[in-house]
């Protein structure tokens, strides 16, 4: 089965700075969605990419997806303390395989 | 609309007792799904369901059961808990199938001593 995976490094960063995170994944996809979640909280959906996009934008985030290379990033500029959370790429091969494939998550904190 | 809500918030079982974690959504959603969140896994699929009547199985079902009577609710129960099942499970529900944006409960944290 597919899987999205994040490169594991937390990250640290300033507020203000930009912050990336990348995810790669193993088979053919349909979609690529990233959450956001607060510790302790349940996962919020930030942004939906298809397979056949190749970059989309929403406020200060900015998602690319590379299906030849099986990866996607996720950008968030001008960083704010309210960033601070785990972030985690989700995958699905679409074609009635209704299962969606979570990544392990990244860990973003922002220092004000 | 409240959402997804799952109930109970924290639950402490003890090894071989059964108990039903609750979840249910007032948006009509098609797709409904459970997952565990343990550190350093991710999520991972239990139990996920594409209509009332229909459900099927995730990545790590064993030792769990679900059913999908109405469109509303998706319990996900557990037969004979194991500390292995010690986990945060979320709910989550989306328009139609799994290639729509889903929307989470809050979370039941299990421990299972």
């Amino acid at each position: 089965s597919q899987q999205g995976e994040e490169d594991p490094q937390a990250l640290s960063i300033q507020e203000g700075e930009n912050a990336t995170m990348n995810c790669s994944y193993k088979t053919s996809i349909n979609n690529l969605q990233w959450y956001r979640q607060n510790s302790g909280r349940g996962l919020v959906h930030l942004i939906l990419i298809r397979s056949n996009e190749r970059e989309k934008h929403s406020g200060r985030l900015r998602v690319t997806l590379d299906t030849s290379k099986k990866s996607s990033s996720l950008l968030i500029t001008a960083s704010r303390a309210a960033d601070t959370a785990s972030y985690f790429c989700a995958t699905d091969a679409g074609y009635g395989n209704n299962r969606l494939a979570f990544g392990k998550g990244n860990q973003v904190v922002v220092i004000p | 609309n409240a959402g997804v809500t799952q109930t109970p918030k924290f639950q402490v079982l003890k090894t071989g007792q059964s108990m039903t974690l609750q979840c249910a959504q007032d948006m009509n959603h098609e797709y409904m799904s459970w997952y565990r969140q343990d550190p350093g896994m991710g999520l991972r699929l239990i139990h996920y369901s594409v209509g009332a009547g229909i459900t099927d199985q995730g990545e790590v079902p064993n030792g769990y059961n679900v059913s999908r009577s109405t469109t509303e609710d998706f319990p996900l129960r557990l037969l004979s808990a194991a500390p292995s099942q010690t986990s945060v499970y979320f709910c989550a529900s989306s328009y139609r199938q799994v290639g729509y944006e889903q929307y989470f409960g809050p979370g039941t944290r299990l421990t299972v001593t």
